[in-house]
């Protein structure tokens, strides 16, 4: 089934601002948005982002996520390098009847 | 505090069966969809279905991939969703996570640590 499509990684300098990029279309992100989880090496993922923006509790402020038409983003701000990571979007595609997650996109930090 | 445990993983022949349980506790279970998402060895996540709560009629939804092949159901009482996976083939071998949605919207909030289940003969 179609998913949502993010760039297979993405390499930033310590303390330095990354965009991670997630497209989809009208059925999922341009009709909803897309949340964002973080998932470290051998742990589970972690949500970042509800798909309307808003952190959960206790997320940073350094990561904050937005939408433009079908393309939702996620700005990571002052690279730390626990921010190394795969970072996945997810939303619900009303076409699919099904939820659609991206493949993820490995961050680096330099 | 929010919980989810799974269980149930193994090793399971090609054409075999399998249950996963996901137990969950720090919330009021009936209020919430629970869904299921697996993880292929160094693979990226995968969505493999849906079981939402009383209020939506305890309907499902499943993944292409799976449907027709895994069943989830749940029973609020135990607090517990279900897994029931058959004619399991090499392809499902992967991390099953138990994942919370929010209520709105409806994202995953918060996840289990996941039970593997390996499908080899």
């Amino acid at each position: 089934q179609a998913g949502l499509t993010q760039p297979p990684s993405v390499s930033k300098d310590l303390r330095q601002t990354a965009t991670l990029t997630c497209t989809g279309n009208s059925n999922n992100v341009g009709k909803q948005g897309a949340a964002w989880l973080q998932q470290h090496q051998g742990h589970p993922p972690k949500l970042l982002s509800y798909r309307n923006n808003n952190r959960p509790s206790g997320i940073s402020e350094r990561f904050s996520a937005s939408r433009s038409g079908a393309t939702a983003s996620l700005t990571i701000t002052g690279l730390q390098p626990e921010d190394e990571a795969d970072y996945y979007c997810s939303t619900w595609d009303d076409s699919l009847d099904a939820v659609v997650i991206g493949g993820g996109t490995k961050l680096t930090v330099l | 505090e929010v919980q989810v445990v799974e269980s149930g993983g193994g090793l399971v022949q090609p054409g075999g069966s399998l249950s996963l349980s996901c137990v969950a506790s720090g919330f009021t279970f009936s209020d919430h969809y629970i869904d299921w998402v697996r993880q292929a060895p160094g693979k990226g996540l995968e969505w493999v279905g849906r079981a939402r709560n009383k209020a939506n009629r305890y309907t499902t939804e499943y993944a292409a991939s799976v449907k027709g092949r895994f069943t989830i159901s749940r029973e609020d009482s135990k607090n517990s969703v279900y897994l029931h996976m058959n004619s399991l083939k090499t392809e499902d071998t992967a991390v099953y996570y138990c994942t919370r949605l929010w209520t709105s919207p409806k994202d995953f909030d918060y996840w289990g640590q996941g039970t593997l289940v390996t499908v080899s003969s």
